[in-house]
């Protein structure tokens, strides 16, 4: 089946280390995207791709980092530096076509305590 | 600041009756409009989408919206919501000349059967 994957489902983490998230998708997408998602906020953008080796900061990228060394994979970690790093995460992939939506994984609940 | 504007935080409404849900965006120039739906503990799914021609969009569900340039408004409606429709929606709009996709703080609906 074609879709995005993200892994794991629950992560809890101590404060203080640094935690990598994974997402995969197998759509051929050339744009991937990290959103976190907290009550009442909404989705914010943590960081986008659009294609292989490049990716932008999006409104809230301070204590976040990524790569992007296959059209795949898009890793987001969350670093020690993240003053508030417990929340959902949900990322995304689009075709490069403005027309097109998002496609959106099942998200990651992390929890640092 | 550029941004998309969600007014109803939380509706609650009985079965059969009509909704309607706000988005208002403040971007100029040919934006994408998007609804998305997320059902409790379900992945973000797309509703519907406008990016030209006819500025009544349908989608799935019974759902339509309405895109009124003037206005800079996508509102989402539905004639009569079913307790199935209970969920998060969620505006998002895709500014031009760019690969970002921003979304409003999202409304919570809850529908009472």
């Amino acid at each position: 089946d074609g879709g995005i994957t993200q892994s794991p489902k629950y992560l809890f983490r101590k404060e203080g280390q640094n935690v990598t998230l994974s997402c995969e998708q197998n759509l051929n997408h050339d744009a991937m995207y990290w959103y976190r998602q907290d009550p009442g906020q909404g989705l914010r953008l943590i960081y986008y791709s659009q294609i292989v080796n490049d990716f932008q900061k999006g409104d809230i990228a301070e204590g976040y980092s990524v790569s992007r060394e296959k059209k795949e994979s898009f890793p987001l970690t969350v670093t020690s530096a993240q003053k508030n790093p417990t929340a959902f995460y949900l990322c995304a992939s689009s075709p490069s076509d403005r027309t097109y939506e998002q496609y959106f994984g099942p998200g990651t609940r992390l929890t640092v305590t | 600041a550029q941004s998309v504007s969600q007014h109803n935080h939380h509706v609650i409404l009985s079965e059969a009756a009509s909704l309607e849900l706000g988005c208002n965006y403040s971007y100029g120039g040919t934006v994408n409009l998007f609804w998305y739906v997320q059902y409790p503990g379900q992945h973000l799914q797309l509703l519907l989408k406008y990016f030209s021609g006819d500025p009544l969009v349908k989608g799935i569900k019974g759902f339509e919206a309405e895109f009124i340039k003037s206005k800079f408004s996508f509102n989402l409606r539905k004639p009569s919501v079913q307790w199935s429709d209970t969920a998060e929606y969620f505006c998002a709009v895709r500014p031009p000349g760019t690969y970002k996709y921003i979304f409003g703080t999202g409304t919570r609906l809850k529908v009472l059967a």
